[in-house]
């Protein structure tokens, strides 16, 4: 199985600053990752599929890049309603893994 | 807009058996690939199960094969998710998810939608 590594798994941080969350699959995935948004007792909604492109309205400020083991999802100019926690999943063949989460907190 | 609601959770002995439903809609049921991911108390997240859009191809991780079976009525824009022999392990929230699945390339996406996920305690 791919085993998927999120980090840092918690981050505190201010409105308005530059965030980035990593995610590190076992072997080449090949771009065959989303990143999901998890906000206090809410389902998890999609933000990034196919590791760069943004989910029918997600805002901007979001952006995903990477390739083969190594992917990061950026948050530019945090906003309020940014926190919460994040999850990387691939899609290079089953089992579908996800990464252990990274919680963002207000400062 | 895109609706999916679970239901038939609870507490279960461990050994037992449950059948979780996801009545789904806003969109064309019997067109989209469907799963079942869950979200154990430690917030770690799991993919348990997903059926083709005419039901007739299934996937399972080995954690749950043999003892988990997904399946579908399109007739009624119903997911369920039967659940036997079930153990402490399995205690979860259960999320119903759309996929975002490109039949063509035979390409997964992504899980585009989730419903508001349904509670399993399985505890004696």
């Amino acid at each position: 199985d791919i085993q998927m590594t999120q980090s840092p798994a918690s981050l505190s941080v201010s409105v308005g600053e530059t965030v980035t969350i990593t995610c590190r699959a076992s072997e080449n995935i090949y771009s065959n990752l989303a990143w999901y948004q998890q906000k206090q007792g809410k389902s998890p909604q999609l933000l990034v599929y196919a590791a760069t492109n943004l989910a029918d309205g997600v805002p901007s400020r979001f952006s995903g890049s990477g390739s083969g083991t190594q992917y990061s999802l950026k948050i530019n100019s945090l906003q309020s309603e940014d926190f919460g926690s994040y999850y990387c999943q691939h899609f290079w063949g089953t089992p579908w893994t996800f990464g252990g989460g990274t919680k963002l907190e207000i400062k | 807009d895109v609706k999916l609601v679970e239901s038939g959770g609870g507490l279960v002995k461990p050994g037992g058996s449950l059948k979780l439903s996801c009545a789904a809609s806003g969109f064309t049921f019997s067109s989209y690939t469907m799963s079942w991911v869950r979200q154990t108390p430690e917030k770690r997240l799991e993919w348990v199960a997903t059926i083709s859009s005419g039901g007739s191809y299934t996937y399972y991780p080995d954690s749950v094969k043999g003892r988990f079976t997904i399946s579908r009525d399109n007739a009624k824009n119903t997911l369920y998710l039967q659940m036997s022999s079930l153990k402490s392990e399995d205690t979860a929230m259960y999320y119903c998810t759309r996929d975002d699945y490109d039949e063509g390339r035979g390409h997964y996406y992504a899980m585009d939608y989730w419903g508001q996920g349904t509670s399993v305690t399985v505890s004696s």
